[in-house]
């Protein structure tokens, strides 16, 4: 079942912060953060997973409530570059290397 | 090093007609992706490969849809009587091993079934 992700979209000024979330109805195994721009492919920000163990960008932080089944990607002092959609993808099974389930995306914009 | 490659970056055919999209991984990377991206929406698995083998086909929509690994590297994601419901970008990732996490995708096939 496809992770729901919010917001769907936000606008922010350059430096500041952003939350996105993302939340599914399934137990979690992993989850995985994608940016994309328009028109290109997504590109690699972090992966969560069960038990605590983090792999992404020295820039980029993101939480991983096992529990409730949420995952929060946290962006400061937001950069123009940072513009474009953010996916979380989703593992439900146990292989680390599953197919992904991806939620909608929330478009992130950032003005100078 | 070389990304994931993808080939032709746009096809255009006619409904009906059976298209083949190819898929060139980052060199050494055993594990496989295929997914589709509709317009405003997220990528959409179909299928992935540890190997030669399909690890898991379930995404693919229907038995119009198949997709191949002969000999563990390059994949073809091929699609038979094409709809104008098929219409879509096909991504193809790859990763390092089981359980390596990081999925590098591909700039994408963008397919039009007119």
């Amino acid at each position: 079942q496809q992770p729901v992700q919010s917001p769907q979209a936000v606008i922010l000024r350059e430096g500041e912060d952003a939350v996105i979330n993302c939340s599914s109805s399934k137990a979690l195994y992993s989850v995985h953060w994608y940016r994309q721009k328009h028109g290109e492919a997504p590109v690699f920000l972090m992966i969560l997973l069960k038990g605590g163990e983090q792999k992404g960008h020295e820039k980029i932080s993101a939480s991983f409530n096992e529990k409730k089944q949420q995952s929060s990607l946290y962006l400061t002092a937001s950069q123009l570059s940072y513009s474009g959609t953010y996916f979380c993808g989703t593992v439900t099974s146990g292989g680390g290397a599953d197919g992904l389930t991806f939620g909608k995306g929330t478009h992130l914009i950032i003005q100078p | 090093g070389a990304g994931v490659s993808q080939t032709p970056s746009n096809k255009v055919t006619e409904k009906g007609k059976y298209v083949e999209l190819r898929c060139d991984p980052i060199s050494g990377h055993t594990a496989l992706y295929w997914y589709r991206q509709s317009l405003g929406q997220g990528p959409e698995f179909l299928i992935y490969f540890q190997g030669t083998g399909a690890a898991d086909d379930s995404g693919l929509p229907n038995d119009r849809f198949f997709a191949v690994r002969p000999e563990g590297s390059v994949s073809t994601l091929k699609i038979q009587r094409t709809e104008r419901g098929d219409s879509a970008v096909y991504l193809c990732a790859s990763s390092y091993s089981l359980g390596s996490g990081e999925q590098f995708f591909g700039p994408g096939t963008r397919l039009t079934v007119l």
